[in-house]
């Protein structure tokens, strides 16, 4: 079965843009998680969303933003993007928000310049 | 909240010698602890897993061990191997709940 895509794969943006990411699921799974990873850094989980519904948040600005679609495919937003949110992107699908099943997308990388 | 810590945060091995790493988890109700593998570039992938109900898992070179009392959480790589080389991610959940907490991650060099 296909697995958890994620568009574009690279991306560079300029200081003060805004820009979507995009996470197609695997078919069937219903919650959809993001996370930042920066150089050397471990997965800062930036939220999870089941069923088009926030479920979870974590301790990013409110720059960060999201949403899911009634098929489950999700987008991030950031908007005003600064130098730090460089990072790689990562989404994750799984089919009841736990972690069995817990499938990583091979991520977005954004530089911002 | 619920914590997952990971030690250490960079492990030097020679190659074909063991490898270590060790997880604490705070949630006494968190009963399912996967392991990720990342290599430079690509994404998490999960390598091993085990549930509350057992106390250790071997798969080929991988196994996990589990001591719910001490609330710890081990993965061991025997007769490391380069393409050992990675950065591995512990995690803790709870069946019933949405939340999958990280460990902070452990760079792991086999040294040739």
């Amino acid at each position: 079965k296909a697995g958890v895509t994620q568009t574009p794969r690279y991306l560079i943006k300029t200081r003060g843009q805004q820009v979507t990411l995009s996470c197609s699921p695997i078919s069937g799974h219903r919650s959809v998680s993001w996370y930042q990873q920066t150089p050397g850094q471990g997965l800062q989980f930036l939220f999870e969303y089941f069923s088009e519904t926030q479920r979870n948040k974590g301790n990013f600005p409110g720059r960060f933003s999201g949403r899911q679609f009634s098929n489950s495919r999700s987008e991030m937003n950031v908007s005003t993007l600064e130098l730090g949110d460089s990072a790689l992107y990562l989404c994750a699908s799984s089919f009841s928000g736990t972690a069995y099943g817990y499938t990583f997308g091979s991520g977005t990388r954004l530089t911002v310049v | 909240g619920e914590n997952v810590e990971q030690h250490p945060s960079t492990l030097s091995v020679q190659e074909g010698d063991s490898a270590v790493i060790k997880c604490t988890y705070s949630d006494s109700a968190s009963n399912y602890f996967p392991w990720y593998k990342q290599e430079l570039g690509k994404r998490p992938q999960l390598i091993i897993d085990i549930r509350s109900n057992v106390g250790e898992k071997k798969d080929q070179r991988i196994a996990v061990t589990l001591n719910k009392t001490a609330k710890h959480f081990s993965l061991h790589i025997t007769e490391t191997q380069p393409e050992d080389s990675a950065v591995y991610f512990c995690a803790a959940s709870t069946d019933g709940d949405d939340k999958i907490i990280f460990g902070k991650g452990t760079r792991l060099h086999i040294l040739p």
